[in-house]
Order: structure tokens, then sequence, then C-alpha cells
């Protein structure tokens, strides 16, 4: 199936610790994003990547690094993890330069923080 | 910066129309989108509006007014599966979607 996939599905671990979440989409787009959902399920973008290039980051800390080996994948890098990590995290795709164009979302990582 | 203003919740009954208004302040705009997130579940593209109007996709439409940076979610014939929360989203950029606050709806029998 043609879909944007992320692993894994929930995330459990202790503050302090460094965590990685993988996305990949074979959907022959050519931008992918990291978006973070909170507990009031504000969706707020982190990262985008076109060909490989960052083209936006909003103010997240850098503790948080995108990944790409190449444009299929985006895989999120967590460092030091804090309470305030914990949320719902989405990769999306989308071609690249089409206003209209849709974005695909994975199906979410639930990462929780203890 | 952006900000995107919805209410926060509505309700509706079974069978009845409701709108979800959205207004957005942005440095630059490319388009007003819609996205349906049921619980638990990945947010779902619904619909895009470039230019002012209505779109109308079956039960759904969306209105835009770029003059008034006004937009809403029209839902007809609701049904119970339409519970969700939707967004409403807008491109600055060819590749800069910014989302809404969010309006969660809950369609009652």
């Amino acid at each position: 199936d043609t879909a944007v996939s992320q692993t894994p599905k929930y995330l459990v671990t202790q503050m302090g610790n460094d965590k990685s979440i993988k996305c990949e989409q074979n959907l022959g787009h050519d931008t992918m994003y990291w978006y973070k959902q909170d507990s009031k399920k504000f969706l707020k973008i982190m990262f985008s990547y076109n060909n490989k290039e960052l083209i936006i980051n909003e103010t997240v800390p850098n503790r948080f690094s995108p990944k790409s080996p190449d444009k299929a994948h985006l895989n999120l890098h967590i460092n030091s993890l804090e309470l305030g990590d914990s949320a719902v995290y989405f990769c999306a795709s989308s071609p690249r330069g089409r206003a209209n164009s849709p974005l695909h979302f994975g199906n979410g990582t639930r990462l929780t923080v203890t | 910066g952006q900000s995107l203003e919805q209410p926060s919740e509505v309700t509706a009954v079974e069978g009845a129309i409701v709108q979800i208004n959205c207004t957005y302040q942005t440095s630059g705009f490319y388009g007003l989108s819609w996205y349906q997130q049921h619980d638990g579940g990945a947010p779902t593209f619904l619909s895009y509006n470039a230019l002012d109007g209505l779109e109308e996709t079956g039960r759904f439409s969306s209105f835009l007014s770029r003059s008034d940076s006004y937009g809403y979610l029209l839902l007809q014939e609701l049904q119970m599966k339409d519970s969700a929360s939707y967004f409403c989203a807008v491109r600055e950029g060819a590749n800069n979607l910014f989302f809404g606050t969010g309006t969660r709806l809950t369609v009652i029998p």
C-alpha cells in the first residue's frame, strides 16, 4: 500500500534518554515534515525537509534533530528527553512546490516521557 | 508569525448542518485547507480553497474570504461518524502548512 509509515507507534522512556522515531513514505513526495501534537491537540510544525535540505525549523530545541538519509525517509532523533516532550509526533509528506497538495500523515507516534 | 483561531467545541444533532469558522493572520497566504482527525487517528485532508468562494465536496463544503481573512467548513446531513476534530490550516509558502487550534465536533443522536 502507498502510505506514510512511522515507527514505533508507542514509545515510553525515561527523562534524559535519547530516542529516535522513523518515518518512511512511498508516495514519491519531495517534502517530508514532522509535527508535534500536544495534549490540547495543537498541531505544531517542527521541521520540513525538501530533497534532503531543511527548509523550516519552528523554534524547536536543538535536542531535536531530523535526519534524512534519502528522499523517502525522515527520522527524528531526540536527545536528553524531557517531560514536556511527551506528545504525539506525526510524520507527513507532500509533493514539492504545490500549494494545493494535501499533506499525507503517518499514524503518529505517542511518546511518553516518565 | 501565524495565528489561526477556531471555536474549541461544537455540538450538533445528527442530520443537521454545522459550520466551523476559522479566522487567520499570516504573513503570507497560499490557501486555506481543512483536515479531519478522529480520536487516536491521523489528520486527513478534506478540502482546499485558494480563491474566494465556496468549494463543495459531497456533504462537506468550504468557504474562503481572503479580504476578511476568514473561512469556514460546512458539514451537511451530519452523521455520527463526523464526530472528530477539525483543523483549518494555512500555507504561507509552498511547503509551510500551519494548523489552527482545532474544533472538536460532537454529533449527538
